[in-house]
């Protein structure tokens, strides 16, 4: 079956790199994603990348895919006050549900 | 604009009281989704559907009714016989491209509160 796992918790200090990892178990996976949520609010789709990928860069945002390892990994450069949130990766392959990680918050001190 | 929307955004519930919360899309997205977290933690999926009329149970079901009739709504009963219901609800959808679903939209969430 499939799961999704994440480190709980990561803090950074303000113009810092940050690196929040993920590693999932269904080699199947054909779409990996990031999301971010914020206090109260649902998930915002960040970015997402296709499992014949290796990376993918958008502005600050970095994402590394190791197929073999089964590892993803979302970089923020430059991180700000308002990237504090939640962040949860998430999997999907044909048609089925897409499945998500336990979500990593994510401190950003000033 | 096209956008998923749930309402409403808090909801209040006695102790034995079904409640309907709502979700609906204008995205002509195929699958919906919804999920369950508590404070603190991640998503739980209660129910999804792939297209309308078929829906399937997710990992926590029991207590929880849904019902797809049109592609638009995915509405989601929560019965008395939830025995914690007090919590944030999502509800997402997601489009078929290349034989696959693929990234899932989601509302902004109904806080269900038992009072």
């Amino acid at each position: 079956g499939e799961d999704v796992e994440q480190s709980l918790f990561l803090s950074v200090r303000e113009g810092d790199s940050s690196v929040i990892n993920c590693t999932y178990t269904d080699s199947s996976s054909t779409y990996l994603y990031w999301y971010k949520q914020e206090p109260g609010a649902g998930l915002q789709l960040l970015t997402y990348i296709f499992s014949n990928m290796d990376m993918k860069q958008d502005q600050r945002l970095t994402v590394l895919l190791n197929k073999k390892d089964k590892h993803l990994s979302l970089r923020i450069a430059d991180t700000q006050t308002g990237d504090s949130a939640i962040y949860f990766c998430a999997e999907s392959w044909g048609y089925q549900k897409v499945t998500f990680g336990t979500g990593t918050k994510l401190q950003v001190i000033p | 604009d096209g956008g998923i929307t749930q309402s409403p955004k808090y909801l209040f519930r006695k102790e034995g009281q079904n409640v309907t919360l709502s979700c609906e899309q204008n995205l002509n997205h195929d699958a919906m989704y919804w999920y369950r977290q508590d404070p603190g933690q991640g998503l739980r999926l209660i129910y999804y559907s792939q297209i309308v009329n078929d829906f399937q149970k997710g990992d926590i079901a029991e207590g929880y009714s849904v019902s797809r009739e049109k592609k638009e709504s995915f509405p989601l009963t929560v019965t008395s016989a939830q025995k914690n219901p007090t919590a944030f609800y999502l509800c997402a959808s997601s489009i078929r491209r290349d034989r696959q679903n693929t990234e899932a939209f989601f509302g902004q969430g109904t806080r269900l509160t038992v009072v």
